[in-house]
């Protein structure tokens, strides 16, 4: 089956610093990629995605690639503010199992101090 | 706007008590979710539904049930509520153009403590 791993925090930084969040997933078919967030208090919220093999997702100063010949899809920002502190999921879509259906990782938590 | 609203928000009962989290979305979504979150388990999926009445088992079903007799609306019940059903419950809605791109729409969550 489908399954996405990321790596387990908590992630504490000091702002200005460098991001990365790993990710790595199993998949059957040929997955879309996702990363959501969710910031305190809140529901999840797509933060980006990538369809297909090299696509690179961006938003809000993140950015992540689809690399299938390592199934990753690691989440990086250049530099963190304290407002990107939240729980970060990284999950995949299989249209075998339906465009609806998202495998989710067990999320990661990150702490950007001032 | 476009949401997802959840109620209650946050709830203490009782074993055996039973309850329902409602769910409602005003996006005229086809396919919505439940999920549990837990500490170090992340999301689990509970129930979904495809369209009006159309229901199906996620990861984690036992202890729930839910219906779907609107699309709108999809309430989730705990018949007789356990302590392990403890935990922060999200709705969820995706539709025919937001589902190809992957994206759910989901609620603020809603806190619940089985004593």
């Amino acid at each position: 089956g489908n399954s996405v791993t990321q790596m387990e925090g908590p992630v504490t930084l000091s702002e200005e610093a460098f991001l990365t969040i790993n990710c790595t997933y199993t998949a059957t078919g040929y997955p879309s990629l996702f990363w959501y967030v969710q910031y305190p208090g809140e529901g999840l919220q797509l933060l980006l995605k990538a369809t297909k093999a090299d696509d690179k997702g961006s938003n809000k100063g993140f950015e992540a690639t689809y690399r299938k010949e390592t199934t990753s899809f690691h989440l990086e920002k250049g530099s963190v503010q304290v407002s990107d502190s939240a729980v970060y999921f990284c999950a995949l879509s299989d249209p075998g199992a339906g465009s609806y259906q998202l495998t989710f990782g067990k999320g990661t938590k990150l702490s950007v101090i001032p | 706007e476009a949401q997802v609203t959840q109620n209650p928000r946050y709830l203490i009962t009782v074993t055996g008590k039973k309850l329902t989290v409602t769910c409602s979305q005003n996006m005229n979504h086809e396919y919505m979710s439940w999920y549990r979150q837990d500490p170090g388990l992340g999301l689990r999926q509970i129930y979904y539904s495809m369209n009006v009445e159309v229901t199906d088992k996620g990861d984690v079903p036992e202890g729930y049930k839910v219906s779907r007799k609107e699309k709108r609306n999809f309430p989730l019940i705990l018949e007789s509520p356990s302590p392990n059903q403890t935990s922060l419950y999200f709705c969820a809605s995706s539709g025919r153009l937001a589902g190809a791109s992957g994206e759910l729409f989901f609620g603020e969550g809603s806190r619940l403590t089985v004593l």
